[in-house]
């Protein structure tokens, strides 16, 4: 079945660091691929979405690639900020199925 | 504004007394679904609505009941709730769309069960 692996949290990294969590995927077909964040004491927002192998989603300074030859859809961030401090899970979706498939979610934590 | 509600927001009740959390939308979504939170377990679905009267099982639907009598509403029931349902509970619905089917989350309903 379908499943989505996500690098071990908590990430702790200091303001204006570059950030990675690496989300890897198995799935049947071809998944639409996403980034939801949660904020302490709310619910899931999507952060970025990519539909297609070698699309780019983008939002908030955070960017991820699909990439269907690693079967790969890392976060990436260029300089983090304590506002930053959350939950993030990857996901995927296929046409197939009826539901979001979530990883574990990585908790990331910024400090001054 | 567009949202998903749910209620109540923070639950503590008893082995086998039953109880509902509501969801509600006001987006006119085809598709509803809940998810239970466990930590390291991520989100896991308990059931969905493809529309009104139809539902599905997820992948954790023992214990837990739905029904979908109206669009906007999608109830969640626990008829008689052990203290292995305690967990952080989500609703989410979507526009269903077979390409991306982004969903939108409520704030959540953090139960235990005593």
């Amino acid at each position: 079945g379908d499943s989505v692996t996500q690098m071990e949290g908590p990430v702790t990294l200091s303001e204006e660091a570059f950030l990675t969590i690496n989300c890897t995927y198995t799935a049947t077909g071809y998944p639409s691929l996403f980034w939801y964040v949660q904020y302490p004491g709310e619910g899931l927002q999507l952060l970025l979405k990519a539909t297609k192998a070698d699309d780019k989603g983008s939002n908030k300074g955070f960017e991820a690639t699909y990439r269907k030859e690693t079967t790969s859809f890392h976060l990436e961030k260029g300089s983090v900020q304590v506002s930053d401090s959350a939950v993030y899970f990857c996901a995927l979706f296929t046409g197939g199925g009826n539901k979001l498939t979530f990883g574990t979610g990585t908790q990331l934590k910024v400090e001054l | 504004e567009a949202q998903v509600t749910q209620n109540p927001r923070y639950l503590i009740t008893v082995t086998g007394k039953k109880l509902t959390v509501t969801c509600s939308q006001n987006m006119n979504h085809e598709y509803m679904s809940w998810y239970r939170q466990d930590p390291g377990l991520g989100l896991r679905q308990i059931y969905y609505s493809m529309n009104v009267e139809v539902t599905d099982k997820g992948d954790v639907p023992e214990g837990y009941k739905v029904s979908r009598k109206e669009k906007r509403n999608f109830p969640l029931i626990l008829e008689s709730p052990s203290p292995n349902q305690t967990s952080l509970y989500f609703c989410a619905s979507s526009p269903w769309d077979r390409v991306n089917n982004e969903q939108f989350f409520g704030p959540g309903t953090r139960l235990t069960v005593l």
